[in-house]
């Protein structure tokens, strides 16, 4: 099984709401990821979490939160949102290195800011 | 550093055609490469990999072949479907101990009956 799962499928928000994405995967990985993917371009790395601890957070605004509450669940808190910030977010989760370090993606969430 | 091209431009071909994704990639050491797939309004799945040199992944009709010598890791399939119309992603793995990936700009297949 190589299924990462996302909720919501659709998040549609105004610039004042705190909403949460939430991700989940039962392989066991050590390593779990979010994404954000604007249209027609490849996914951008946000942040890394490593045996539950942040290992990367690649600059992202404040307004963005992570949290990994165990080795299985990865959300995303968002306060404050701006327009351009609507994407799809995507979550995704490998073992931590090595060569079965493969990274499986889930469905994604489709947020829109109003 | 690390990093993947792919070819410009979107690829339109009819059905039954053969495909072909150019990917090259710069990178120290010998990354794990990847070819994903996205189709539309889904995430992205994996379609294969390689993770040494002269390795050939092959997934549903696709292949790609590791190529060190010309840093190449084309998509490959021999007659394609309407359903396999979908973005199509390069990458590599940085092995920096952080397991980041370098992603293509994407190529947009369209397959037309």
């Amino acid at each position: 099984d190589t299924e990462v799962t996302q909720t919501p499928k659709h998040l549609v928000m105004g610039m004042t709401n705190k909403k949460s994405l939430k991700c989940e995967q039962h392989m066991g990985h050590r390593a779990m990821y979010w994404y954000k993917q604007k249209a027609k371009k490849p996914p951008e790395l946000m942040f890394v979490y490593s045996y539950e601890k942040l290992s990367i957070n690649e600059s992202v605004p404040s307004r963005f939160s992570p949290e990994c509450p165990n080795s299985s669940l990865l959300n995303l808190h968002l306060h404050a949102l701006q327009p351009e910030d609507s994407a799809l977010y995507l979550c995704a989760s490998s073992q931590v290195q090595g060569n079965t370090d493969t990274q499986y993606f889930g469905p994604g969430t489709r947020l829109t800011v109003l | 550093g690390n990093s993947v091209t792919q070819m410009e431009g979107p690829v339109t071909l009819s059905e039954e055609a053969f495909l072909t994704i150019n990917c090259t990639y710069t990178a120290t050491g010998y990354p794990s490469l990847f070819w994903y797939v996205q189709y539309p309004g889904e995430g992205l799945q994996l379609l294969l990999k390689a993770t040494k040199a002269d390795d050939k992944g092959s997934n549903k009709g696709f292949e790609a072949t590791y190529r060190k010598e010309t840093t190449s890791f084309h998509l490959e399939k021999g007659s394609v479907q309407v359903s396999d119309s979908a973005v199509y992603f390069c990458a590599l793995r940085k092995r920096d101990g952080n397991n980041r990936l370098a992603f293509g700009k994407g190529n947009q297949v369209v397959v037309i009956p």
